[in-house]
């Protein structure tokens, strides 16, 4: 079936540094990909998306590219800072379901 | 404004009890779901439901139940059936399977304590 992977976390940056959280993923036909934010006790707000493949999406300083010859959708971006503190999920959306990966905690220092 | 419901934020259960979860959308969605996340796992789905008067299981079901009368409405029960159900229930809805470039929007969550 339809599956996500996520770097495992927590990972720690100091404020300014580049992000990378990798997200690889298996999937039969051409999924939607997401990048999902949760902050501490609240419910999942959307990132960015993508459709199809080479598709980039971005919002509030963060990007991923759809990479149907990697099957990877990694978000990036180039100086955090410490309000980006949360769980990301990257997620598709193939068929019936909503599959997401389990998640990794990005904590940003000052 | 559109949007997702699910009250309460907490909600406490004795051992034995039956308790249930409500989720109310306005977004016209004709699609809704019901996940579990545990610290460290991720989302995992319970339930979904594709149109009213129709659910499907997802992975882990056993111990939960689900009605969709409504379009608006998909509340979740959570029975004693369910031996750890001490966790942060989300629910979600999507305009339907044929918009598959259209992402999920979620409500805020019920984080459910057995006391």
């Amino acid at each position: 079936g339809d599956s996500v992977t996520q770097m495992e976390g927590p990972v720690t940056l100091s404020e300014e540094a580049f992000l990378t959280i990798n997200c690889t993923y298996t999937a039969t036909g051409y999924p939607s990909l997401f990048w999902y934010v949760q902050y501490p006790g609240e419910g999942l707000q959307l990132l960015l998306k993508a459709t199809k493949a080479d598709d980039k999406g971005s919002n509030k300083g963060f990007e991923a590219t759809y990479r149907k010859e990697t099957t990877s959708f990694h978000l990036e971006k180039g100086s955090v800072q410490v309000s980006d503190s949360a769980v990301y999920f990257c997620a598709l959306r193939g068929g019936n379901k909503l599959v997401f990966g389990a998640g990794t905690i990005l904590r940003v220092k000052s | 404004d559109g949007g997702i419901t699910q009250s309460p934020k907490y909600l406490f259960r004795k051992e034995g009890q039956n308790v249930t979860l409500s989720c109310e959308q306005n977004l016209n969605h004709d699609a809704m779901y019901w996940y579990r996340q545990d610290p460290g796992q991720g989302l995992r789905l319970i339930y979904y439901s594709q149109i009213v008067n129709d659910f499907q299981k997802g992975d882990i079901a056993e111990g939960y139940s689900v009605s969709r009368e409504k379009k608006e409405s998909f509340p979740l029960t959570v029975t004693s059936a369910q031996k750890n159900p001490t966790a942060f229930y989300l629910c979600a809805s999507t305009p339907g399977i044929g918009l598959m470039n259209t992402e999920a929007f979620f409500g805020q969550g019920t984080r459910l304590t057995v006391v």
